[in-house]
């Protein structure tokens, strides 16, 4: 079965230092990973997908086959990043996505 | 473009009750998913629509069923309600070309469903 893990229920940080949200995956299978954020009073949507290898807001994620992970990182925070974060695994050619549960990323001033 | 829009907004129903709610996709998308999050959880996967047909579905039972029109709005009914029913119903809309692989889905705000 596909289960998506996301260790930290709360995260904390100040605004300047490096996040790193966890995520890791079990799937067998060949899968596409992704983050979606929600912020405050907004609906949820995507942050990145590692298929396209981009930083978003100068977030970026490796998917790490070996160690089935895909943390998301940004080497300083901001206070505009406090939200909720999940991550997702999508198996090859069905877009249904299976979530985390996530991570609720605050930065302090 | 709207996006994708959910309604109602959010409704309060008694155990035993049947619900509706209803979904229109992102103008130009073909595929519509329904996830259920309960309070303090990540979004599960309930059941997918394409072509007016449901093409995969998550670990829920029959009480959960769905209806994709020729527009590709949708709608998700859930029958004999259940308190553990309550939660976050979130709408997602994507495009399948053929089988294009990972193809964005598009949320929806959700419609907040209370069983009393």
């Amino acid at each position: 079965a596909q289960r998506v893990t996301q260790p930290e229920k709360l995260l904390s940080v100040f605004k300047g230092a490096p996040v790193e949200l966890k995520c890791n995956y079990s799937y067998s299978g060949s899968p596409e990973l992704f983050w979606y954020v929600q912020y405050s009073r907004q609906r949820l949507q995507l942050l990145l997908r590692h298929i396209s290898r981009e930083s978003i807001k100068g977030f970026t994620a490796d998917l790490n086959k070996g160690e089935t992970s895909f943390h998301l990182k940004k080497p300083f925070a901001q206070e505009e990043d406090s939200a909720m974060y999940y991550c997702a695994l999508s198996i090859q050619g069905a877009q249904k996505l299976v979530f985390g549960q996530g991570t609720r990323l605050t930065i302090n001033p | 473009d709207a996006g994708v829009t959910q309604s109602p907004t959010h409704l309060i129903k008694t155990r035993g009750q049947q619900v509706t709610l209803r979904c229109s996709p992102k103008s130009g998308h073909d595929t519509v998913s329904w996830y259920q999050q309960a309070l303090g959880q990540g979004p599960q996967f309930i059941f997918q629509y394409y072509e007016e047909e449901e093409r995969q579905r998550g670990n829920f039972p029959d009480r959960f069923s769905g209806h994709q029109f020729p527009n590709y709005s949708s709608e998700l009914n859930v029958n004999a309600l259940l308190l553990g029913d309550s939660a976050l119903y979130l709408c997602a809309s994507s495009w399948t070309s053929g089988r294009a692989l990972g193809n964005e889905q598009f949320f929806g705000p959700g419609t907040r469903l209370t069983v009393l």
